[in-house]
């Protein structure tokens, strides 16, 4: 069975870092794109991040951009977002998510549950 | 920036059925997904590529997309499909994924 487990959530005030991982369970991540999708209180979805399976980025956000890197270490099966100069617009649940086909950008067939970042002095 | 956009809202009758739209600008030509995402639960893939169904998900759940709408349709509305519904395509121009703005569906 496919799992994604989000951890590295928490409480940081505007201005710090944060750095979420998601580890794979169930299959390898070596050959799959990995995104990063958030969700902020009561709103809508809002894709973040992308990495391919080659390790090359598929893009950021405009909203992170310059702030925010993604990063996946194979090894260890796991996906990486630092998070830098956060603000309190960045308040969100943070979900890890991939396809389910090695080398296939789409569609996001699995899904973590989340993990909830809070930006607040 | 490439802009999706979903009605907020949609009531309907058990055994009706609902139709979702989701527009953008030609997104005929585009590959869109949906998205059914209930109350604090990670979202679920329902619709992948305009039209095709996923493994486990019901024959109910349709999607068509031409012109610059796409629409989800659920046939025989059952309690067990409300939820948030999200349209999502991938914007090679500006290299990003976007999703729609979401649609809450209630069922009377």
């Amino acid at each position: 069975e496919v799992q994604l487990v989000e951890s590295g959530g928490g409480l940081v005030q505007p201005g710090r870092s944060l750095r979420l991982s998601c580890v794979a369970s169930g299959f390898s991540l070596n050959d799959y794109a990995m995104y990063w999708v958030r969700q902020a209180p009561g709103k809508g979805l809002e894709w973040v991040s992308g990495i391919n399976s080659n390790g090359g980025t598929i893009g950021y956000a405009d909203s992170v951009k310059g702030r925010f890197s993604i990063s996946r270490d194979n090894a260890r099966n796991s996906l990486h977002l630092q998070m830098n100069s956060l603000r309190t617009e960045d308040t969100a649940l943070y979900y890890c998510a991939s396809p389910a086909w090695p080398h296939q950008l789409t569609p996001f067939n699995y899904w973590g549950q989340g993990i909830l970042v809070t930006v607040a002095s | 920036s490439y802009v999706l956009t979903q009605p907020p809202s949609l009531s309907v009758a058990p055994g009706e059925t609902a139709s979702i739209t989701c527009g953008g600008s030609s997104i005929g030509v585009k590959s869109v997904h949906w998205y059914q995402q209930k109350p604090g639960q990670a979202p679920v893939l329902v619709i992948y590529n305009d039209q095709t169904r996923p493994s486990g998900i019901p024959e109910r759940f349709s999607g068509s997309n031409s012109g610059n709408t796409a629409t989800l349709t659920i046939s025989s509305v059952e309690g067990g499909d409300e939820a948030d519904y999200y349209c999502q395509v991938w914007d090679g121009t500006g290299d990003v994924f976007v999703f729609g703005t979401g649609t809450t569906v209630t069922v009377l």
